[in-house]
Order: structure tokens, then C-alpha cells, then sequence
């Protein structure tokens, strides 16, 4: 079974301007996840899907950072105008059940190492 | 949301059983405990995870106290590539993860 496919796996960029992330989940799982994380932190959820409709995007900063997935399959994050402190690792993770699902377990991708100039 | 308590590091002898506590005292009757690791440079990987009795699987097995206060992950015969942290997380409704700074497990030959 092929596991979370995330790209790219490095971008450099310089403050203001703008990136995007894609991530391809593992087939057939219904939720999908954001994390940014920060050196030396643990991961912190930015954004959840279940398909195509955001189940929880409290800790998305929605003045500069977007997300979707259209047809509940594969997802982009985009972030515009970048700034210093959003230099980190975003890591998109899939799990095949529901929200309600106490036990369902996430699968993370490789993540997208962010340096922002 | 339930709250984590981690030993920051430890040491292992390579060979030797890795046992890794972590304190959850405000965990509720349906909320599970998940145990992630996060070699350097690749995203977190599952271990295991559990509700109230014990688990194993291939990688390592789960213990969890009656009380369901406190648990420990043991990794019967650590190897170098063991090395890494080791995230405990208790299961909050709606999915979500919450990651403390976990427990940076080194491994020694």
C-alpha cells in the first residue's frame, strides 16, 4: 500500500512571496490533516478535511494560509504572503475513518521543509 | 484537551528493552493513548495504540495502568535505529493529535 505522497520536499523562499504544498493521501482514506511543525516542537494541526469539507481549521492563520480538497482526494496548502516565522515542516497525514472515530489512525507523509528567506 | 507528561530524553543500551513512561492523568473513559516516533527529516510514524487493556504488535507493546493514569511503551530490544522521539498522545474527540515535545530516545551500541 503506497503511503501519504507529499511534495515538494524542500522550497526556499523570501518573505512575501508565495508557496503551495501538495499532498496525496493514502486511496480510500476519508480525513485528511495539515501539520506545520516547528524546529524542535511537536507537530501542530493546522487544518482537517473529512472529503471535501473542513472539519476543524481553528488553528489555520487564515489571513495568509489557505487549503482545500476539492474532490476529497489529494489537497494543496498555500501560503500568501509568506513570512520568516512560517520557515518549518508541513506534514499532510490521512486516516480511513471519520471524525467520530476514537481509534482511527493517521499515517503521516515525508513533510515539506519550508525556509523562508 | 488531555495532557501528556514525558521524560525530555533518555538512554537505551542497543540490545536492551526501551521502556518509555508517560503521564496522562486527565484522560477520559473513551479517549485512546497513541504512541508515535519521529525519526529525523521523515514525518511521524505509528507505533501502537490503546484504550485499557494492553497491546502488542511488531514493533512494540503498550501498557497501560488500571487506572489508566499513566503508561509506558516498551521496545523489547532496541536497535540504532530506534533512535528517535517518541511522541505520547492521548486520542482527543474529532481526530485530532496534539503532540507535546516528547521523549528523545537515544540508543547506544
Amino acid at each position: 500500500e503506497a503511503g501519504v505522497a507529499q511534495s515538494p520536499r524542500y522550497k526556499i523562499i523570501e518573505k512575501r512571496q508565495s508557496v503551495a504544498f501538495w499532498c496525496n493521501p493514502i486511496s480510500g482514506h476519508a480525513t485528511l490533516y495539515w501539520y506545520q511543525q516547528i524546529l524542535g516542537q511537536g507537530p501542530k494541526l493546522l487544518i482537517q478535511f473529512q472529503n471535501n469539507g473542513v472539519v476543524d481549521d481553528s488553528q489555520l492563520p487564515k489571513d495568509r494560509f489557505s487549503a482545500e480538497r476539492l474532490k476529497g482526494v489529494d489537497s494543496t496548502l498555500k501560503i500568501q504572503p509568506a513570512k520568516l516565522e512560517d520557515s518549518a515542516v508541513y506534514l499532510c497525514a490521512s486516516s480511513l475513518g471519520m471524525v467520530r472515530d476514537f481509534g482511527d489512525t493517521q499515517y503521516f507523509g515525508p513533510g515539506t521543509r519550508l525556509t523562508v528567506l | 484537551d488531555a495532557k501528556t507528561t514525558q521524560p525530555p530524553s533518555m538512554d537505551c543500551a542497543e540490545g536492551r528493552a526501551a521502556n518509555l513512561p508517560c503521564n496522562h492523568s486527565t484522560i477520559s473513559g473513551n479517549e485512546y493513548v497513541y504512541w508515535y516516533r519521529q525519526i529525523h527529516s521523515q514525518g511521524p510514524q505509528y507505533i501502537i495504540h490503546g484504550l485499557k487493556n494492553n497491546e502488542t504488535n511488531e514493533m512494540a507493546s503498550l501498557i497501560i495502568t488500571e487506572d489508566r493514569k499513566s503508561s509506558t511503551l516498551i521496545l523489547p530490544h532496541a536497535t540504532l535505529r530506534d533512535t528517535a522521539v517518541y511522541y505520547c498522545i492521548v486520542r482527543v474527540y474529532g481526530n485530532k493529535l496534539v503532540f507535546g515535545a516528547g521523549t528523545i530516545l537515544r540508543v547506544k551500541s
